[in-house]
């Protein structure tokens, strides 16, 4: 069985740009979740959906926002960019919401110059 | 909102049993206790989850004593493949509330 995809796995972006980041969950998985990790502030997490539907929502401020579709693929986008935006951004996929077995992907690694 | 505390690193040696600490003195009744494990630049993975009393899986074993108030993670035989960080986390088994990851515990194998 496929593991969780992420794309693009790496990215470059200017500040004031928006950025897509994408998330293919594990086939069956009907949940994702969405984490920011920085070497200052640690694994934070971002939101997590369900049935197309956010769950719960981490303390970020709205530039950050995400989406589910009924495939269950989830994407997340940053707009208006700030260089403390900078960061490893995790996607993690479980059967169900609240699921202590979640499977992370490979990260999207994006750089705000 | 239980606040897991773990050691902020730890050393040991190819062979040696290693054992990872987490405190987690506000667990509500209805958490569980679960350790991932992350290497540079990947997502953590997840090791191994518990209620009560031990859990063992084919990678680590836990040990959670009557009060529920600590958890320790241990670690048969550590090898140098070993060497990444471990995430103490405490879920509600309802999924009111999503994981929580704190610092955690940077574990250097050495040969």
């Amino acid at each position: 069985k496929a593991g969780v995809t992420q794309t693009p796995r790496y990215l470059i972006k200017t500040r004031g740009q928006q950025v897509t980041l994408s998330c293919s969950p594990i086939s069956g998985h009907r949940s994702v979740s969405w984490y920011q990790q920085t070497p200052g502030q640690g694994l934070q997490f971002l939101f997590e959906y369900f049935s197309e539907t956010q769950r719960n929502k981490g303390n970020f401020p709205g530039r950050f926002s995400g989406r589910q579709f009924s495939n269950s693929r989830s994407e997340m986008n940053v707009s208006t960019l700030e260089l403390g935006d900078s960061a490893l951004y995790l996607c993690a996929s479980s059967l169900a919401p609240g699921r202590a077995e979640q499977y992370f992907g490979p990260g999207t690694r994006l750089t705000v110059t | 909102l239980a606040k897991t505390t773990q050691p902020i690193s730890m050393d040991s040696y190819e062979g040696q049993e290693v054992n990872i600490t987490c405190s987690h003195n506000n667990i509500a009744t209805n958490d569980y206790i679960t350790w991932y494990q992350q290497f540079p630049s990947q997502g953590p993975r997840f090791i191994i989850q518990g209620y009560k009393t031990k859990v063992t899986n084919e990678v680590a074993s836990l040990f959670i004593p009557a009060d529920r108030k600590s958890s320790t993670l241990s670690l048969p035989r550590v090898s140098l493949s070993d060497t990444a960080v471990y995430y103490c986390l405490v879920g509600d088994s309802a999924g009111r509330r999503a994981l929580t990851f704190g610092s955690g515990t940077r574990l250097q194998v050495q040969p």
